[in-house]
C-alpha cells in the first residue's frame, strides 16, 4: 500500500536554530514530491515541488532533499523564526494514479 | 486572482440535514480536488476531478458527492450529514498533478451534532 510517514510528529526549537523534519515513503514508482506548509487555521501552501530525478530543491530558508534510492526526503529550515511554527507536510503523487498521497505532518514550534 | 475561494467558512448541521460545500477557483485549472482534515490524520481525498465532467472518488468518498459542471466549481454535497464527518474540509486546485503547484482554499470547518 502507497504510504508517506513522517517524523517526528512535532518538535519544539529555539528561534534562530536550525532543524530537519524527515519523510519516509513507500510510493512507487511516483511523480513528484511535495512539502507544504500549514499555518493553524489555513490551507497548506506549497514549499517545494521535487520530481523523482531532482535530489534538492530550495525556497529561501527551506530546503527540500529527495533521495530516490532510499524513498527519503527531508527539509532543512535554517535560522528558524516565530513564523516558521506550523505544520509541515510531505506529499507524494504516484506515477499512474490521480490520487495524491498525503503525510500526516510534523508540527514544529518555535520558541523565542 | 481571487485564488481558491470556499464557502461558508463554519457551518454547523443537525444529523440527517444535507448542505453543499462550494469551491470555485478562476485559475482554470483542470485538476480540483477535496479533502478532510482530522486532528492526527493528515490530509485525506474524498473526491476529484481531472476536468469538467470528469469526477472520480478518492480514499474517503461515502456520504459525499460531487459533480464538475464547470472548469471553475466544484461543489461538494453532504447528502445526510453524520456526526462522524465533523471536519476541517479543503478544496484544493492545480494544472495537474504533474509537478503543478496545488493551490488549497481557506477551508470550511463543519460541525455535525
Amino acid at each position: 500500500k502507497n504510504q508517506v510517514e513522517q517524523s517526528p510528529q512535532s518538535l519544539i526549537i529555539l528561534e534562530g536554530k536550525n532543524c530537519t523534519l524527515q519523510c519516509n515513503y513507500t510510493v512507487s514508482p511516483f511523480s513528484n514530491l511535495r512539502w507544504y506548509k500549514q499555518d493553524t487555521g489555513r490551507g497548506p501552501v506549497s514549499l517545494t515541488i521535487m520530481t523523482f530525478s531532482e535530489n534538492t530543491k530550495s525556497n529561501g530558508r527551506y530546503t527540500a532533499t529527495l533521495d530516490a534510492d532510499t524513498k527519503q526526503s527531508s527539509l532543512h529550515i535554517t535560522a528558524s523564526q516565530l513564523s516558521d511554527s506550523a505544520s509541515y507536510i510531505c506529499v507524494v503523487t504516484p506515477q499512474r494514479d490521480d490520487k495524491i498521497i498525503f503525510g500526516k505532518g510534523t508540527r514544529l514550534h518555535i520558541l523565542p | 486572482n481571487a485564488g481558491v475561494t470556499q464557502t461558508p467558512k463554519f457551518q454547523v448541521l443537525k444529523t440527517g440535514q444535507s448542505m453543499t460545500l462550494q469551491c470555485a477557483q478562476d485559475m482554470n485549472h483542470e485538476y480540483m480536488s477535496w479533502y478532510r482534515q482530522d486532528p492526527g490524520m493528515g490530509l485525506r481525498l474524498i473526491h476529484y476531478s481531472v476536468g469538467a465532467g470528469i469526477t472520480d472518488q478518492g480514499e474517503v468518498p461515502n456520504g459525499y458527492n460531487v459533480s464538475r459542471s464547470t472548469t471553475e466549481d466544484f461543489p461538494l454535497r453532504l447528502l445526510s450529514a453524520a456526526p462522524s464527518q465533523t471536519s476541517v474540509y479543503f478544496c484544493a486546485s492545480s494544472w495537474g498533478t504533474d509537478s503543478y503547484e496545488q493551490y488549497f482554499g481557506p477551508g470550511t470547518r463543519l460541525t455535525v451534532t
